[in-house]
């Protein structure tokens, strides 16, 4: 059983068009997460949902949307496609144990890479 | 800020060599350190982490160790496989920040036979 699944694995568009990408946990975390990852490497934050709360809400377009129905499971939306938004994407998870904890593992899916042309 | 300096890489060894990747920080207060790794086409999984200063984290063979007089948090491996091929990245966890990973640029390892 996959702990952290995101679909769909690869997403290939055209500029200006609307797309989601879901993400689901199974491990009973509270916390999840979306990271972009860069055509170099780089990994950045961009959001996250502590008990279905936005709690950390990075400098991010507008046209990026998550929504989390139950703590399971954390969806991005992204409207208006852009060429700059071809990325690989990963969902992540963890339980936090307490707000001041900078310890807690995050698990992560296996990246959705979306590819806008 | 807070943020995370990784060595550049690829780094190329061959198989048994030796493995340093270097990492420093910059955070106030007292985060929590974290070695990840990516294999091709997957995503991150946890390596090793230490908490607070001394620690040494461990684990496949891979080591470090939380420097806070240097604030270095050095990937160490004695002898490396080809299967340890893969993208490195060094985090720092801040504390009263709902696990904000903050990551490195990731350092990608290649180990020929």
């Amino acid at each position: 059983d996959t702990a952290v699944s995101q679909t769909p694995k690869y997403l290939v568009t055209q500029m200006g068009n609307d797309k989601s990408i879901k993400c689901e946990q199974n491990l009973g975390h509270d916390t999840m997460y979306w990271y972009k990852q860069d055509s170099k490497k780089f990994l950045k934050i961009m959001f996250s949902y502590n008990n279905k709360e936005l709690i950390i809400n990075e400098t991010v377009p507008n046209r990026f949307s998550p929504k989390s129905p139950d703590k399971a499971h954390l969806n991005l939306h992204i409207n208006s496609l852009e060429l700059g938004d071809s990325a690989v994407y990963f969902c992540a998870s963890s339980q936090v144990t307490g707000i001041t904890s900078g310890a807690n593992v995050l698990t992560f899916g296996a990246g959705s890479r979306l590819t806008v042309l | 800020g807070d943020s995370v300096t990784q060595m550049e890489g690829p780094v190329t060894l061959s198989e048994e060599a030796f493995l340093t990747i270097n990492c420093t920080y910059t955070a106030t207060g007292y985060p929590s350190l974290f070695w990840y790794v990516q294999y091709p086409g997957e995503g991150l999984q946890l390596l090793l982490k230490a908490t607070k200063a001394d620690d040494k984290g461990s684990n496949k063979g891979f080591e470090a160790t939380y420097r806070k007089e240097t604030t270095s948090f050095h990937l160490e491996k004695g002898s490396v496989q080809v299967s340890d091929s893969a993208v490195y990245f060094c985090a720092l966890g801040l504390s009263g920040g709902y696990n904000k990973l903050i990551f490195g640029a990731g350092t990608r390892l290649a180990v020929h036979p």
